[in-house]
Formats: structure tokens, sequence, C-alpha cells
């Protein structure tokens, strides 16, 4: 019930490609769903987040597809860049509960 | 900006000794996270604390413990090194249980 399933765990994108990450999860009490990157040698970073009232949110080249009914949500990368090449994690909460993170995506784009 | 920063960056202990692990942020925050990072499992909460002297313990507290005398630091102790504990520790700060700040890590290797 407090996973959070993640998938794929490795994605190569050419240059321009859309990249997309897919989550779901179980406990539907959940109301804070955050994606952080994580360049190598460095700490997680949030990127985006959306709460369950609605089903999209963009920031940029980055969007969030919030699938309510299906218990899924996942990040599509629009035209990414090689300087998206990261390892992505989604993760969920509950009020101000502890997050609860995916296994990770590590994301290669290529030129 | 915030900064959360973690005493070393790479750590190599012996089986046995009794291992610490620094982190300090300096945005006030309240609350402060220890989690381990291992390929394939993602981010894993060890330990976390809501306010100075407070502990609470994570997904996996087994073989840790845990120190917070001031809020701004929050250290990570492994009482009796073994090699299963031969990871990546991430330290994090957040203001509210929704964003959180990470350090850059400390890899720890026991050998």
């Amino acid at each position: 019930q407090q996973q959070v399933k993640q998938s794929p765990q490795s994605l190569i994108v050419q240059k321009g490609g859309i990249s997309i990450i897919n989550c779901a999860y179980e406990n539907t009490a959940f109301d804070y769903f955050p994606w952080y990157q994580q360049f190598p040698g460095k700490g997680p970073a949030l990127l985006i987040a959306i709460r369950p009232d609605v089903s999209e949110k963009k920031e940029g080249r980055f969007t969030i597809s919030f699938n309510k009914s299906a218990k899924q949500f996942s990040l599509h990368i629009m035209d990414s860049q090689p300087g998206d090449s990261a390892t992505y994690f989604c993760a969920a909460s509950m009020g101000t509960d502890k997050l609860i993170f995916g296994t990770g995506t590590r994301l290669q784009v290529f030129p | 900006d915030v900064k959360v920063t973690q005493s070393s960056r790479y750590l190599v202990k012996r089986t046995g000794e009794k291992v610490f692990l620094e982190c300090v942020q300096d945005m006030d925050h309240e609350n402060m996270f220890w989690y381990r990072q291992d390929p394939g499992l993602g981010l894993r909460l060890i330990y976390f604390s809501y306010d100075v002297k407070m502990k609470e313990k994570g997904d996996i507290p087994e073989g840790y413990s845990v120190s917070r005398e001031k809020k701004e630091r929050f250290s990570l102790i492994l009482e009796s090194a073994s090699t299963n504990q031969t990871s990546m520790y991430l330290c994090a700060s957040s203001p509210d249980s929704y964003e959180q700040y990470f350090g850059p890590g400390t890899r720890l290797t026991v050998t």
C-alpha cells in the first residue's frame, strides 16, 4: 500500500525525442506527487510536483500527467537534451508524512 | 540558496567500526532525513526528525541510530559497521515535509 512503482529502470532517448517515465501507487490517501532529478555526484533535487486536484502540470519542457482513477502519474520530457541525462525519482506522500520514493529511472539522452 | 552539507564525500571503514555521518543545513528547517541509495532500490528512509532531540524510525532503521542535538545538525551513526551497509547515504532537510533539499551524499564502503 505504501509502495510507489516506477518504470522503466533505464531509458535511452535520442536528442529531441520525448522521454516518458511512469509511476503507479496504491494508497489513495497520497496527496502530493513530486519528481526529483539527480545528476551523477549530486543529491536529488525537486524538479516538478503535482497535487491530485489537477490532471497535468507543465514547467518548461517537463510535464507531469496525473490519472487519479488509474492511480498513475508520469513525467514527460519534451525535446529531450543530453543535459537531461540523469536519474529521475518519482515520489508520493500523504499530508506532512514522509515521502515514499520510486526506485528510479536512469535516463540517457544521446546526441 | 538552501545548503545541506555532509561531512565526507567518500568514506572507507572496516567491519565492526563505529561510523558517524554528519549533516548540517543552514536554512533553519525543522525536518531532517537520512536515506540510503542503492541501485534498483531507490531511496530508502533510515531515520527522520521533526524537531531537536526528536527522532522517528524510517523503513530500514536496523543497524543505525541518529542524534539531533541542534536544529541544524543531524547525525547518522552505524554502531558496528557491516559490509551490507556499503551504500550511498543522503541527508535531506525540509521546512514542511514537502520539498526536501538533499546534500551531495556520502559514499560509504565497509570492508
